[in-house]
């Protein structure tokens, strides 16, 4: 299978732990994309990548939030001192170098904060 | 400002009935446009998307929409509804050159 995969797909954690999600995109795309998905809502853009630059950030929800793509193949969103408020379903998606052609998500990880 | 709206939250239909999802859009000039479903605990997958051209556009699982350009309209139709068509519905937008943005969704159930 060469969808978008990642991991966790559920993570539970403590509030003010830190916590890194893993995405792996389809192979042969070079724009990678994150997405917050909260309860009732619409996925909500939080950054996105092509290949290895960072070109949107400014969504990013606070400076708790980083994401990087170090070799432009996978990618990781991290969350610091994590908020109950940051419980939500992050969705990781990627597309070819046109992103009009529609994106492929994955699965996404649910994050609960306790 | 730049938005999407889905009027309805939740729509119920009897399986085997039509289906209409509505979706608007505010940008000021037209965007590309997709229709994603969502099954529960899952990711969403593409419907259908309109870039140009004809303004009724065929996707999979028999769903079709239509762009009314005078009405900012893209429209998710589907003639008769199937069980497995419970899920969520997202329109989203994309203004050229610039990254997606969602509605909030409609949420449909299927009566047997």
């Amino acid at each position: 299978d060469t969808g978008v995969s990642q991991d966790p797909r559920h993570k539970i954690t403590k509030r003010g732990q830190n916590v890194t999600f893993r995405c792996d995109p389809i192979s042969e795309h070079n724009r990678l994309y994150w997405y917050r998905q909260t309860l009732g809502q619409g996925p909500e853009f939080l950054t996105y990548f092509q290949n290895e630059a960072q070109l949107e950030k400014s969504r990013l929800l606070s400076d708790r939030f980083s994401a990087e793509r170090p070799k432009g193949s996978f990618s990781t969103l991290e969350i610091q001192r994590t908020e109950q408020g940051d419980s939500a379903m992050y969705l990781c998606a990627s597309s070819p170098r046109d992103a009009n052609y529609g994106y492929t998500f994955g699965s996404g990880t649910r994050l609960t904060v306790v | 400002a730049q938005s999407v709206t889905q009027p309805d939250i939740h729509i119920t239909v009897s399986e085997g009935a039509s289906l209409e999802l509505r979706c608007n859009y505010s940008y000021g000039a037209t965007p590309y446009l997709f229709w994603y479903v969502q099954s529960p605990g899952q990711g969403l997958q593409l419907l259908l998307k309109y870039f140009s051209g004809d303004t009724l556009v065929q996707g999979i699982k028999g769903f079709e929409a239509e762009f009314k350009r005078s009405q900012s309209s893209f429209n998710l139709r589907k003639p008769s509804v199937h069980w497995s068509d419970a899920a969520e519905y997202f329109c989203a937008v994309a203004p050229y050159g610039q990254n997606f943005v969602f509605g909030p969704g409609t949420r449909l159930s299927v009566l047997p």
